[in-house]
């Protein structure tokens, strides 16, 4: 079984500064890994995912993670935020058993961006 | 692109009604995947469907049912109504052993229950 921790249940920061959002599983097996966004009232976008090779991944909006077997980590973070970046960013799992698995997430973390 | 539909977007039931709700996956895709996120909570897995088959299943109660039908579209259905069950319900599409069946997911539909 696979189970994700998001460390920050909420990150507030002001706009134009860098962030990280923290994220790390733990599986039995070997995983995919993503990071979905939720804009308030709206569904779950897939901002980027690990699914193998290079360890650092980029993502739309400028968003970027990286994969951390060693830690089992996988961070994502933005060098620089703006207003419409605030939002709740869920981490997800699933396992690399072939197909139709369902996605493991975290609790969130609602990150708010300031003027 | 296509996206995932969800009908309907929202709804409204008094305790102990029935709802049934809808998901129309992106072409091509024929794995289905149902996902519950109550207030303030992360999404739960509630069941999953691969070409007409359940593939998988989670913390879904046994007053809620799904299927998936041969256009791949999937209802799920759910009797009974109690308060607890007010959420939205997402649904997420992959396309089996393509792009590792990354899901994507449908705007969710919000039911109420009174």
């Amino acid at each position: 079984a696979q189970s994700v921790t998001q460390l920050d249940s909420q990150v507030p920061v002001f706009e134009e500064a860098p962030v990280e959002l923290r994220c790390n599983y733990s599986s039995s097996v070997s995983v995919y890994l993503f990071w979905y966004v939720q804009y308030p009232n709206q569904g779950l976008q897939l901002l980027l995912k690990y699914l193998s090779g290079s360890t650092l991944v980029k993502g739309i909006n400028g968003f970027e993670a990286e994969f951390n077997k060693s830690q089992t980590s996988f961070h994502l973070r933005k060098p620089s935020v703006h207003i419409s970046d605030t939002a709740e960013y869920f981490c997800a799992v699933t396992g690399l058993l072939g197909g139709s698995e369902k996605l493991v997430f975290g609790k969130g973390t609602k990150l708010t961006v300031n003027p | 692109a296509a996206g995932v539909i969800q009908s309907p977007r929202h709804l409204i039931k008094e305790k102990r009604e029935t709802a049934t709700l809808k998901c129309y996956p992106i072409p091509r895709h024929d794995t289905v995947y149902w996902y519950q996120q109550g207030p303030g909570q992360d999404p739960q897995f509630l069941i999953s469907f691969y070409e007409k088959m359940q593939s998988d299943k989670g913390s879904i109660p046994d007053r809620f049912s799904a299927q998936q039908f041969s256009d791949y579209h999937s209802e799920l259905n759910m009797s009974s109504l109690e308060l607890g069950d007010s959420a939205l319900y997402f649904c997420a599409s992959s396309e089996f052993g393509v792009n590792t069946d990354t899901q994507y997911f449908g705007p969710g539909t919000r039911l109420t229950v009174l």
